[in-house]
């Protein structure tokens, strides 16, 4: 099992420009979870999904879109970067099962900076 | 809405002592409480929850943490500190949403250092 998989680790963006930030996991998961992790501000959510096919918005959601178009897979897209989206981001997963267990697992992040 | 707070943005103990890093909380309801760590350059770590009954959770690395109703605490402690300990520790909430689905809130984290 490999868990919870962020591509790509790190990246470098011009203010304007696009990207999308894929997460995967193999542990057929219901919920995931954008996060993002600045210094002093902890982790807040972006937008999480509860199935496939299905997104809500979190904390902080402006600039951000999401989509969940298979169960294994959530995709958290930047139209058009800002340097206040420089931050590292977390993907993470949850079992959403009533008797399942209630931890999240997470990625490895990805370090993402926009000049 | 539920909330969780971390008072301290740092704690610093020495090895061997004992430690505690604290975490309050504000729900509605019975709480789903967690701990996770994250060490440099890495993803959280899932250490211990409390969901319901014992209120002296154990988990993983040594760490357990103590559920108190009536102060909305959920403090992590460990006896005896190592310096491998030393990373950034989070305690979450599960906030529970009308329509029966979740999401979970972090606290700002708290930074242990342990000093050998």
């Amino acid at each position: 099992n490999a868990g919870v998989t962020q591509t790509p680790k790190f990246r470098v963006l011009k203010t304007g420009q696009s990207m999308t930030l894929l997460c995967a996991q193999d542990m057929n998961h219901e919920y995931m979870y954008w996060y993002r992790q600045d210094p002093g501000m902890g982790l807040r959510l972006i937008h999480y999904s509860v199935g496939e096919g299905t997104t809500a918005k979190g904390e902080v959601p402006d600039g951000y879109n999401v989509s969940r178009l298979k169960k294994q897979n959530f995709l958290l897209g930047l139209e058009s970067a800002a340097p206040s989206q420089t931050s590292v981001y977390f993907c993470a997963s949850s079992t959403g099962l009533a008797g399942g267990s209630h931890e999240q697992y997470f990625g490895p992040g990805t370090r993402l900076t926009v000049t | 809405a539920q909330s969780v707070a971390q008072p301290e943005d740092q704690v610093n103990v020495a090895e061997g002592n004992p430690l505690t890093v604290k975490c309050t909380y504000s729900v509605s309801g019975n709480p789903y409480l967690f701990w996770y760590v994250q060490y440099p350059n890495r993803g959280l770590q899932f250490l211990l929850k409390y969901i319901t009954g014992d209120n002296l959770v154990k988990g993983s690395y040594g760490f357990e943490a103590e559920f108190n109703k009536s102060q909305t605490s959920f403090h992590l402690k460990k006896p005896s500190a190592l310096v491998s300990d030393s990373a950034l520790y989070f305690c979450a909430v599960r906030d529970f949403e009308t329509s029966g689905t979740y999401k979970y809130i972090f606290g700002t984290g708290t930074r242990l250092k342990v000093l050998a």
